[in-house]
């Protein structure tokens, strides 16, 4: 079964400084998804990236980019420029490439990201 | 569009109660989920419907129900509340391999 795991259950970083979660995964699949959502207080899941594993390119979003490193089955999240709104619980989620219950997403337990004025 | 929309945003059972989650989404998706997420962990998923008129149980579909009457809504169901299941539940659907879009979430205790 796949698993995602988060390893930093908090981090804390200064406004305007860089700041990077990890997340590792276990999958047998060669095609699949992986995404980062944010949860601020307000409890609603937004997307903040989505990266398809058979694309080599590191998905970038403004100040939000991803390191997915394949082989390593590491997929970690740089937030460039801190700001005070990217407080917020993220999680890290992998989907697999078929429909149905593969089609699930499949969660990490978080990373509680303060940040610093 | 409004989106995936939950009701109620609150609610509190007593032991052996039932209600029914709403959710409803206006994206013609033919994706469904039920998720609950309990304090400091991620989401697990429940139940998931990948058309109208077809379900299957997730990871946690204990002492739950859906149903998918229409394309637009995906209704859970608690029969007998526990404490156990108090939780933040979440809906959300998605059109296929793309991401999926998150309800606002409904937060319920059971005492």
């Amino acid at each position: 079964a796949q698993t995602v795991t988060q390893s930093q259950p908090e981090m804390s970083v200064q406004e305007a400084e860089t700041v990077t979660l990890s997340c590792t995964y276990d999958t047998s699949e060669s095609d699949y998804y992986l995404f980062w959502y944010k949860q601020p207080p307000s409890r609603q899941m937004i997307l903040v990236i989505r990266q398809e594993a058979y694309k080599q390119q590191n998905a970038t979003e403004n100040r939000f980019s991803v390191n997915f490193q394949k082989a390593a089955k590491s997929f970690s999240l740089k937030i460039s420029d801190s700001q005070l709104g990217d407080a917020a619980m993220y999680f890290c989620a992998y989907r697999g490439p078929y429909g149905g219950s593969q089609g699930n997403l499949i969660f990490g337990k978080g990373t509680k990201l303060s940040v610093k004025p | 569009n409004a989106g995936v929309t939950q009701t109620p945003k609150f609610r509190i059972l007593k032991i052996g109660q039932s209600m029914t989650l709403q959710c409803t989404q206006d994206m013609n998706h033919n994706y469904m989920y039920w998720y609950r997420q309990d304090p400091g962990m991620g989401l697990k998923l429940i139940y998931y419907s990948v058309g109208a008129g077809i379900t299957d149980k997730g990871e946690v579909p204990n002492g739950y129900n859906v149903s998918r009457s229409t394309t637009e809504d995906f209704p859970l169901r608690l029969e007998l509340a526990a404490p156990s299941q108090t939780s933040v539940y979440f809906c959300a659907s998605s059109p296929g391999t793309n991401e999926q879009f998150f309800g606002p979430g409904t937060r319920l205790t059971v005492l």
